[in-house]
């Protein structure tokens, strides 16, 4: 498996709250991703790194908010929870752009 | 901009019989594809991708895949499935020049029966 962690692996919280979720990777890989797995959805793709500090939105970005300050770290943050990204998380890393290898995932449920 | 269709949710098979898992895509770029797996509560692998040459690809696990520009279809086969092969499969394309981002067609589970 690729180097790569994602913590906490489930977290349940309350609407309104803040939540971060982290991704470590250690392959010194440039290119970082998160994404959402809904059922009938697939992955949707929320934000996206290309190098540290260097972030951009994908197709669902509303809501959250990304930082990378470190190669090997990529936070997800939830500013305050709602119901609707009770979902699956998943991180996913790539050397070039075009080949991804993805984290385990963190299950999150917002109540 | 970019779109996948898996065309089947669920297909049963039994074991050791042949299986096809049909995703068409849009775009008006040239795109890369491919195909990954998820078995139940763990992340994505990678079974194969199509980034130029050769339109038959040949992947992990005994998968392979053609892809067929005119059809815009990228479908995924193998000739004789094990109930290992039991899993959910994602056909995802990206721009063959952008930053990687991928757009997942909507997945088809593969349920393999004795």
């Amino acid at each position: 498996d690729a180097g790569i962690t994602q913590s906490p692996r489930h977290k349940v919280t309350e609407t309104g709250t803040p939540v971060t979720l982290r991704c470590h990777q250690t392959e010194n890989h440039r290119y970082m991703y998160w994404y959402r797995q809904d059922p009938g959805h697939g992955l949707r793709l929320i934000h996206y790194s290309y190098g540290v500090k260097d972030t951009d939105k994908g197709e669902v970005s509303d809501g959250y908010s990304v930082s990378r300050s470190k190669t090997e770290d990529f936070l997800l943050t939830l500013e305050s929870a709602t119901s609707s990204q009770t979902s699956v998380y998943f991180c996913a890393i790539a050397p070039q752009s075009y080949e991804q290898y993805f984290g385990p995932g963190t299950r999150l449920t917002v109540t | 901009a970019q779109s996948v269709t898996q065309l089947d949710s669920q297909v049963p098979v039994f074991e050791e019989a042949p299986v096809e898992l049909r995703c068409n895509y849009s775009s008006s770029v040239s795109v890369y594809l491919f195909w990954y797996v998820q078995y139940p509560n763990q992340g994505l692998q990678l079974l194969l991708k199509y980034l130029s040459g050769s339109t038959l690809v040949k992947g992990i696990n005994g998968f392979e895949a053609e892809f067929n520009k005119s059809q815009t279809s990228f479908h995924l086969r193998k000739p004789s499935v094990h109930i290992s092969d039991t899993a959910e499969y994602f056909c995802a394309v990206s721009r063959s020049s952008n930053t990687g981002k991928l757009i997942f067609g909507q997945g088809t589970t593969l349920q393999v029966k004795p």
